[in-house]
């Protein structure tokens, strides 16, 4: 059974740093394409950033670009986001997901910016 | 960026009825269009791939259709674990895009 677990969220000063985990389990991680979406308090659900099977390949949304960066251990069936220079408007839930169709998610792990 | 609308924003329905969402793109992404349902405080739960492939494990009441710019999915035999928010997603190209969303209640 497929399983993603986030972890690393918490509440973070603007401008600090934050590094989220996605532990995968119950497939080959090392075949597919991972994904972090987001959702704001109350907001719909935007696409964060995305990677390809060994993480040679990534892309990231504009706004998050140069302080959001993601990668991949596949020793280790992990993908991480690591965030910088953070935002109050940064304030979500994070989701991981497998395939760039997002099949299966994890619970999200939320990040708070405040100061 | 490809741009993703979603009609109707909400939708008011009763148990046995059968909805249809509809989701236009604002330009072509071919069939690389994807479904999921969200309830409040859940994760989102993947519901079609491909337009129109249903995910392994969700029940055929769900069906996508369309292609190029203008898709649809249709729930029959609307049930009470049903009324939910429903988004489309664009992955044809990056950034992928969601649609901001359909409230379906009761």
């Amino acid at each position: 059974e497929v399983h993603l677990v986030e972890s690393g969220g918490g509440l973070v000063q603007p401008g600090g740093s934050l590094r989220l985990s996605c532990a995968a389990s119950g497939f080959t991680f090392s075949n597919y394409w991972m994904v972090w979406v987001r959702q704001a308090p109350r907001k719909g659900l935007e696409w964060v950033a995305s990677t390809n099977e060994d993480g040679s390949e990534t892309h990231h949304l504009d706004s998050v670009r140069g302080r959001f960066t993601i990668s991949r251990d596949n020793a280790k069936n992990s993908l991480y986001l690591q965030m910088s220079s953070l935002r109050v408007e940064d304030t979500a839930v994070y989701y991981c997901a497998r395939r760039g169709f997002q099949d299966y998610w994890g619970q999200g792990a939320l990040v708070t910016v405040s100061s | 960026d490809i741009q993703m609308t979603q009609s109707p924003s909400s939708l008011s329905a009763s148990v046995g009825d059968r909805v249809t969402i509809t989701c236009r793109a604002s330009q072509a992404i071919t069939n690389r269009l994807a479904w999921f349902q969200q309830k409040p405080g859940k994760a989102p739960k993947s519901l079609i791939y491909a337009a129109s492939s249903l995910q392994s494990g969700v029940p055929s009441k769900f069906s996508g259709g369309g292609s190029g710019t203008d898709f649809t999915l249709t729930i029959s035999s609307l049930q009470p674990e049903d009324f939910a928010t429903y988004y489309c997603q664009q992955y044809f190209d990056f950034p992928n895009t969601f649609g901001p969303g359909t409230r379906l209640e009761i």
